[in-house]
């Protein structure tokens, strides 16, 4: 079974841009939530959608947003972006309504300059 | 909202010996407890778990320890190899979604 798939991998903006980041979960998985990672801070959450509805959402400003999609792909955009964001995005999909265990992707680094 | 330290940020340790790995949370609603495991440029993986009606559970090496009333919980991992070396990430979450929050991380070196 083919597990989640984030793209893209790597990607450079400038301050200001706004960039989406792309996550298909584990075929049959409604939930996904998305992380930020970043060096001194582990993984905070940002958002989990379940079945194209976001059940919660993590403590980022508005700039940050998702939504999913009828096949459970998510997708997470990043307004107007700051040197701050600069991290990697973790999507993970789940299998479970609640407490399950997370399968995450590779990740997309996002380096802001 | 939940708040989970972690300690400590780093650790080495021989090999053969053992290794543990603290985390305290804030909110007593929290009732599942999973660990995860992040090699070196690679995604992170669950290794174990508990949940709050359990106060201990062992797989192999890797044991975790859950005390609810002082809100702390621990990874022990005993004859450690250097293929335990990784990052490792204790989490904290409440039984409504799929919702964590997870510690800074412990590096955990095992030196050969």
């Amino acid at each position: 079974k083919a597990g989640v798939t984030q793209t893209p991998r790597y990607l450079i903006k400038t301050r200001g841009q706004q960039v989406t980041l792309s996550c298909s979960p584990i075929s049959g998985h409604r939930s996904v939530s998305w992380y930020q990672q970043t060096p001194g801070q582990g993984l905070q959450f940002l958002f989990e959608y379940f079945s194209e509805t976001q059940r919660n959402k993590g403590n980022f400003p508005g700039r940050f947003s998702g939504r999913q999609f009828s096949n459970s792909r998510s997708e997470m955009n990043v307004s107007t972006l700051e040197l701050g964001d600069s991290a990697l995005y973790l999507c993970a999909s789940t299998g479970t309504l609640n407490t399950g265990e997370l399968f995450f992707g590779e990740g997309s680094r996002l380096t802001v300059l | 909202g939940e708040n989970v330290e972690q300690h400590p940020s780093t650790l080495s340790v021989q090999e053969g010996d053992s290794a543990v790995i603290k985390c305290t949370y804030s909110d007593s609603a929290s009732n599942y407890f999973p660990w995860y495991k992040q090699e070196l440029g690679k995604r992170p993986q669950l290794i174990i778990d508990i949940r709050s009606n359990v106060g201990e559970k062992k797989d192999q090496r890797i044991a975790v320890t859950l005390n609810k009333t002082a809100k702390h919980f621990s990874l022990h991992i005993t004859e450690t190899q250097p293929e335990d070396s990784a990052v490792y990430f204790c989490a904290a979450s409440i039984s409504t979604g799929n919702q964590f929050y997870f510690g800074t991380g412990t590096s955990l070196t095992v030196i050969p």
